[in-house]
Formats: structure tokens, sequence, C-alpha cells
């Protein structure tokens, strides 16, 4: 049974600060990593794909993967209050389905 | 251009009725995907088809549940007897599919039919 397992939460950070959220994996043979936000209502939404060891960085996100520890985070930089959402951690193996977190609740304060 | 487009957004049955679910995937992608989410859960996969072939059905729950996607386009996910545990957010997702993997399976997902069994 492949796993995904995040902290639930919630977790609140105030505006302007780095919210940092965490993940790990139980299939060694995945070999793509996504997080998705999810709107209250809403689908999810992709916001970073990170295929190999290291960090990513798109604007304010920083997507980082360690395939030894199975072990992915993604940052938030200067966060607002408009990225309070939940954050699905989400992994693809060799099929080519997708396997999800069951999600991280964030909170920005204004 | 349009995204993944799913009908209806709403859907309420009486236990033990048939219900058809569809989705249209974003233009050019081959590959769409079937998911559903409980509150508090994240999706879980149920079919996958890269163009009008079925390539994963093993997240469908049981034979309650079909799809199809006869033109390799719009896919229709079918649910007979339905029962109140099948009550859900259905979401479909499509991607290019086509090529090495990375970018060309990055799904991107429609806004789900929410399903409500009485």
């Amino acid at each position: 049974q492949k796993e995904v397992e995040q902290n639930s939460g919630p977790l609140s950070v105030p505006e302007g600060a780095i919210a940092s959220l965490n993940c790990t994996y139980s299939d060694r043979g995945s070999q793509s990593f996504f997080w998705y936000r999810q709107y209250s209502g809403k689908s999810p939404e992709l916001i970073m794909s990170i295929y190999s060891n290291g960090d990513k960085e798109d604007g304010r996100f920083t997507a980082q993967l360690n395939k030894a520890s199975q072990y992915v985070s993604l940052l938030i930089r200067d966060s607002q209050p408009s990225d309070s959402a939940t954050y699905l951690c989400t992994v693809g193996g060799s099929a080519r389905q997708l396997t999800f977190g069951s999600g991280t609740q964030l909170t920005v304060l204004p | 251009g349009a995204g993944v487009s799913q009908t209806p957004s709403n859907k309420v049955t009486e236990k033990g009725k048939y219900v058809e679910l569809r989705c249209d995937p974003i233009s050019g992608h081959t590959a769409l995907y079937w998911y559903r989410q409980s509150l508090g859960q994240g999706p879980e996969f149920l079919i996958y088809f890269q163009g009008t072939g079925a390539a994963d059905d093993s997240g469908l729950p049981n034979d309650r549940f079909f799809a199809v996607r006869p033109e390799g386009s719009v896919s229709t996910l079918k649910i007979q007897r339905t029962e109140r545990g099948d009550s859900a957010v259905y979401l479909c997702a499509s991607s290019l599919g086509e090529g090495a993997f990375g970018s060309y399976n990055e799904q991107f997902f429609g806004p789900g039919t929410r399903l409500t069994v009485l």
C-alpha cells in the first residue's frame, strides 16, 4: 500500500512569515512529486512539481526533495492571507495514478 | 485555453438509482483520470484512461462503478445502484500523457461533481 503522510495541521503562521509543509512517502519507486493547493469547496490546483533531489524555486514557493529520506517539503516565503488553504502532498510512481496525502491546512494570519 | 470541465456540478440522487458524471478534458490531453474525494481526505484514484482504453482501473471500488471514454476525449463515470457511501466529490483530471515521465504526467483537475446519495 503506497502511503503519503502529512501533518494534518492546522498550521498557523503570521503574514510575511515562512510556512513550512512536510511530507513523507513509502514507495521508493516514486518518480514524481507534486504539491497541490486546495481552497475550501474547490478542486486541487497544481502549484509545484519536482522530479529530482534538491530544491526547486518558483516565486515565493520552494519545493525540496530528498529521495534517500523519502521526504518532500514545501516552503512558502512571505506568506499571505490568500495562501490560506489545504496543501496536498502528492506522489506519482511508475503507474500514472497519483497518491495524495490527506493535506495540511494552512492559515496565514493578517 | 479552457480547463477541465465536469458536469453536473452537483448531483443529488436516491439510494439505488443510476448516475452518470461527465468529464471533458483539456484539449490535446490524451490521459484522463477519475478520483474521488471524501471530506477531510485527499483524492483517491479510481481509473485512468490513455486514449480510449482504460489503462488502469484498479481503484474502482466494486463492479457498480464503470467508466468509458469512447472517442478518447470526453469520459463518463457511471455508478449503478448508488449507495449512501458513494457520496463524495468526484474529480476528473487530465494530463498530456505521452512522452517521458515527468511534466507529461502533471495532472490538472476539473471543478468536480458533488454527489449526494440520500
